[in-house]
């Protein structure tokens, strides 16, 4: 059983371009969690999704970041028109539902430059 | 709201010795979960633990151990005769089963343990 799987690892942007993050949940996983790690900084949880459907965003800055994860294929979280302020590991969790242990992938660090 | 504390910043051992990373938490539900993650240089996120909150038992795997003390709101993680390899972030987090907030952890803000040779 893949574990949870994210790419890009690493992603480079100039600021204001559109940064997409990928993330495909272990087999059999219908819940998704995006966190970011901020330099220096803690993961603090953004969004989470169930399939179609988002369940919490009080994580999710209100403007350039939005989330989704479609019936078929990966969670996506999309970051528009990039700020240096954005450079961070982005990790994603899936848990398969209505336990607590969530499973991480390999994140993906973000650069704007 | 959920809250936790790693007073620890930064703590530096020298091998073999052993060393414990605190952990505090705050929340007002009674049923939750307690976690412990371990972020090697390599970057990833490694699950260590999960203890509910009506299991108090303290549990031992390997070198490392957890105790749990519902009366201190403390889950604090031990690691016995530390090795190099233990250098890590090691972060504590904390979830709750009511509501939206349903399997989403709050961290703490990371413990970075350095071993030294």
């Amino acid at each position: 059983n893949a574990g949870v799987m994210q790419n890009p690892r690493h992603l480079v942007r100039r600021r204001g371009q559109e940064a997409r993050l990928r993330c495909s949940p272990m087999k059999g996983h219908s819940h998704v969690y995006w966190y970011r790690q901020l330099p220096e900084e803690g993961l603090k949880f953004m969004v989470y999704l169930q399939k179609e459907n988002i369940i919490d965003e009080s994580g999710m800055p209100k403007e350039r970041f939005s989330a989704e994860f479609p019936k078929e294929g990966p969670s996506i979280l999309r970051i528009q028109q990039v700020v240096r302020g954005d450079s961070a590991a982005y990790f994603c969790a899936s848990s398969p539902g209505r336990v607590t242990e969530a499973f991480f992938g390999q994140g993906t660090r973000l650069t704007v430059v | 709201a959920q809250k936790v504390t790693q007073a620890q910043t930064e703590i530096s051992v020298v091998e073999k010795e052993d060393v414990t990373l605190d952990c505090v938490y705050e929340t007002r539900d009674t049923t939750y979960y307690l976690f412990w993650y371990k972020q090697p240089p390599s970057g990833e996120l490694v699950f260590l633990i999960r203890r509910n909150s009506f299991d108090e038992q303290n549990e031992i795997s390997g070198r490392y151990s957890w105790n749990f003390q519902k009366s201190t709101s403390s889950f604090n993680f031990t690691i016995t005769a530390s090795q190099v390899v233990d250098s890590a972030v090691y972060f504590c987090a904390l979830s709750v089963s009511g509501g939206t907030s349903y399997g989403k952890l709050t961290f703490g803000q990371g413990t970075i343990l350095t071993v030294h040779p």
